[in-house]
């Protein structure tokens, strides 16, 4: 079982739908990942968050907005998405973020799907 | 960028047999993560490797980490139905933020056959 918990597991929404999708941890990382993954592909890096502070955002268009509110939670809000946005969204977790030594742990996913 | 190149993309072996997959990169390797991943589920964590030369074994799965640090190997040994999966090999490297990321290789597909 993953220590990284992702709701919901999947969802299906419109393209004028605003959904949210949710992570949450408590190992006590302080940095967590949103990384999205097609299908037969590697995960990408959408964004990362430091000490609930947003640090990288890899030219994600604006439809995706993240959230992280505390050191435990990382929302991802959705709004107005294309149907070529239906991927694997991933959440991750590590202790801190530029600490080399400390391996990312991953959510089990949500399977969207934009119709 | 850095890239990672994974060898084979696909293998199907019988239950039992021995396999290899290969991750090579175009750099220098400064940290080298295993992970496997079921389909449509998330990645599990498997080793990370740092030094050149380093190995590491967990149960039957062994990974090194080749001198030069540009190529890492996932020896699995007597395989078995519950090691089928895709396996995946991620770089960390400093972005120039300071944020340390992973970047991964496509995947190996591994199927065993009972």
């Amino acid at each position: 079982d993953t220590e990284v918990t992702q709701t919901p597991k999947h969802l299906v929404m419109g393209m004028t739908n605003k959904k949210s999708l949710k992570c949450e941890q408590h190992m006590g990382h302080r940095a967590m990942y949103w990384y999205k993954q097609k299908a037969k592909k590697p995960p990408e890096l959408m964004f990362v968050y430091s000490y609930e502070k947003l640090s990288i955002n890899e030219s994600v268009p604006s439809r995706f907005s993240p959230e992280c509110p505390n050191s435990s939670l990382l929302n991802l809000h959705l709004h107005a998405l294309q149907p070529e946005d239906s991927a694997l969204y991933l959440c991750a977790s590590r202790w801190r973020d530029r600490d080399q030594g400390s391996p990312l742990h991953f959510g089990n996913g949500t399977r969207l799907t934009v119709t | 960028s850095q890239e990672l190149e994974q060898s084979p993309q696909s293998l199907i072996v019988q239950e039992g047999k021995n396999l290899t997959i290969n991750c090579t990169s175009s750099k220098t390797l400064y940290g080298l993560y295993w992970y496997k991943q079921k389909y449509g589920e998330g990645l599990i964590f498997l080793m990370m490797l740092q030094k050149g030369g380093e190995e590491k074994s967990h149960e039957k799965i062994t990974a090194k980490l080749d001198e030069k640090k540009q190529q890492s190997s996932l020896h699995i040994t007597a395989s078995q139905p519950s090691h089928a999966g895709i396996y995946l090999c991620g770089a960390g490297a400093v972005s120039g933020a300071g944020s340390y990321q992973l970047t991964f290789g496509k995947g190996t597909k591994l199927s065993v056959i009972p």
